[in-house]
């Protein structure tokens, strides 16, 4: 199966501070990559789909870049409603990241 | 509007049986692929089995095969996890959720893009 890689594991951040998570890949998945958002007690909710298509109505703050093996999820002005835990998931039997827990300073 | 509300969570003693159950509403249901993911306490995110509009089209992580299956009734718009030999270990909030498309082609997004408010599942002595 192919692993998925998160970094960092704990971000902690300024409001309006520009963030940024990667995600690797322990094989090529093309441009399969999709990143969600989780705050505590809820689903989590889709942000980007195909490493870079934004999910209608989320704001463009978010943005996803990369291929292959490497991809990220930048965050340009960080914002007190954007704490929570973000995970990124491959296509090729749905495996998701451990996790990125971003935290405001 | 789009909805998912999923349904038989409870404590169940380990070797116990569940069914879950994940009501669709807001969408045409018999043409999404659908999935259960499922979150152990405090832990990420497991996709546990997967199952295409058909019914025919079917997946489970191998930690759940021969204990769990998947269903669903297209009639009814429903999603249904049957849970048997429950262990420890299967205690977690599961989740159904839609496997999005593409409007314009229909094609995958490879993303799930509408999710339930997930259901608890406790197996303990």
């Amino acid at each position: 199966d192919i692993q998925m890689t998160q970094s960092p594991t704990t971000l902690s951040a300024s409001v309006g501070d520009r963030v940024t998570i990667t995600c690797r890949a322990s094989q090529s998945i093309s441009n399969w990559l999709a990143w969600y958002q989780q705050k505590p007690g809820k689903a989590p909710k889709l942000l980007i789909y195909k490493a870079s298509s934004l999910e209608s109505g989320v704001p463009s703050r978010f943005s996803g870049s990369g291929s292959g093996t490497e991809f990220t999820l930048t965050i340009s002005s960080l914002q007190p409603d954007d704490l929570g835990t973000y995970y990124c998931q491959q296509y090729n039997h749905w495996t998701f990241g451990q996790g990125t827990k971003v935290e405001i300073k | 509007e789009v909805q998912l509300v999923e349904a038989g969570g409870d404590l169940v003693q380990p070797g116990g049986s569940l069914r879950l159950s994940c009501a669709a509403s807001g969408f045409t249901f018999s043409t999404y692929w659908m999935s259960w993911v499922r979150q152990a306490p405090g832990k990420g995110l497991e996709r546990v089995a997967n199952m295409g509009p058909g019914g025919r089209q079917i997946y489970h992580v191998d930690s759940v095969k021969g204990r769990f299956s998947i269903s669903r009734d297209n009639a009814k718009n429903s999603l249904y996890l049957q849970m048997n030999s429950l262990r420890v270990e299967d205690t977690a909030v599961y989740y159904c959720a839609r496997e999005g498309v593409e409007i314009t082609s229909g094609t995958t997004r490879g993303a799930l893009d509408i999710w339930g408010r997930g259901t608890m599942v406790t197996v303990s002595s």
